[in-house]
């Protein structure tokens, strides 16, 4: 069975004040990797798809990061806009799977302060 | 905006009722997928529905189904609810052409409360 366990489950940041976030998988046939953000009330929102280990993708301050068992994402100098929840997801590549059937991380909820 | 309306944002009922929720897709995509959100839980896989044909199950219940109509929109019937189902049901749909990036445009959900 597809796992996806994400660390931590809260971070507390002050404005400027770079982290990261973690993301573990255990999957058979990792098909991609995803990041989503969500605030709160809303659906989520995609940020990311990493498809190979080694694999980065940027945007803003964010850069996701690959390897063979878990993923990164980077936050430099972060802003109180940035705070929401971040989930990380994955696809695996079983024959005859759904391309939007993905297996979510509990996320982790970041807060940055002014 | 993710294009992707659901309706309704908030709804209460009672164990044992029936409540259907509703999905308009953005324009143009043949997907839908349904996701729950629950605190313990988090976000789930339920089904997909592409262009009117059920693609893919997840780990919904026998009591729940969905369909898709042939104008795209989507329903998810609840049934015999229990207090276990509230939570937040999400629709997203995905782009039909070219290559899949694992973008999914979610709605703002379904919050289910049932007492």
């Amino acid at each position: 069975e597809d796992q996806v366990t994400q660390s931590p489950e809260a971070l507390r940041l002050q404005e400027g004040e770079s982290s990261s976030l973690n993301c573990s998988y255990t999957v058979s046939g990792l098909r991609g990797l995803f990041w989503y953000r969500q605030d709160p009330g809303k659906g989520p929102e995609f940020l990311f798809t990493l498809y190979s280990a080694g694999e980065e993708k940027e945007k803003e301050r964010l850069k996701a990061t690959l390897t063979k068992k878990e993923s990164f994402l980077h936050i430099t100098a972060p802003k109180p806009e940035d705070s929401a929840t971040y989930l990380c997801a994955v696809q695996a590549g079983a024959g005859g799977t759904s391309y939007g059937k993905l297996t979510f991380g509990q996320g982790t909820i970041l807060t940055v302060h002014p | 905006d993710s294009g992707v309306t659901q309706t309704p944002k908030h709804l209460i009922t009672a164990t044992g009722q029936r409540v259907t929720l509703r999905c308009s897709p953005r324009s143009g995509d043949l997907s839908v997928y349904w996701y729950q959100q629950s605190l313990d839980q988090g976000l789930q896989f339920l089904i997909q529905y592409y262009n009117g044909e059920e693609r893919a199950k997840g780990n919904i219940l026998e009591r729940f189904s969905a369909q898709q109509f042939p104008d795209l929109h989507s329903e998810l019937n609840l049934s015999s609810l229990e207090l276990g189902d509230s939570a937040l049901y999400f629709c997203a749909s995905s782009p039909s052409r070219g290559r899949w990036t694992g973008e999914l445009f979610f709605g703002e959900g379904s919050r289910l409360t049932v007492l």
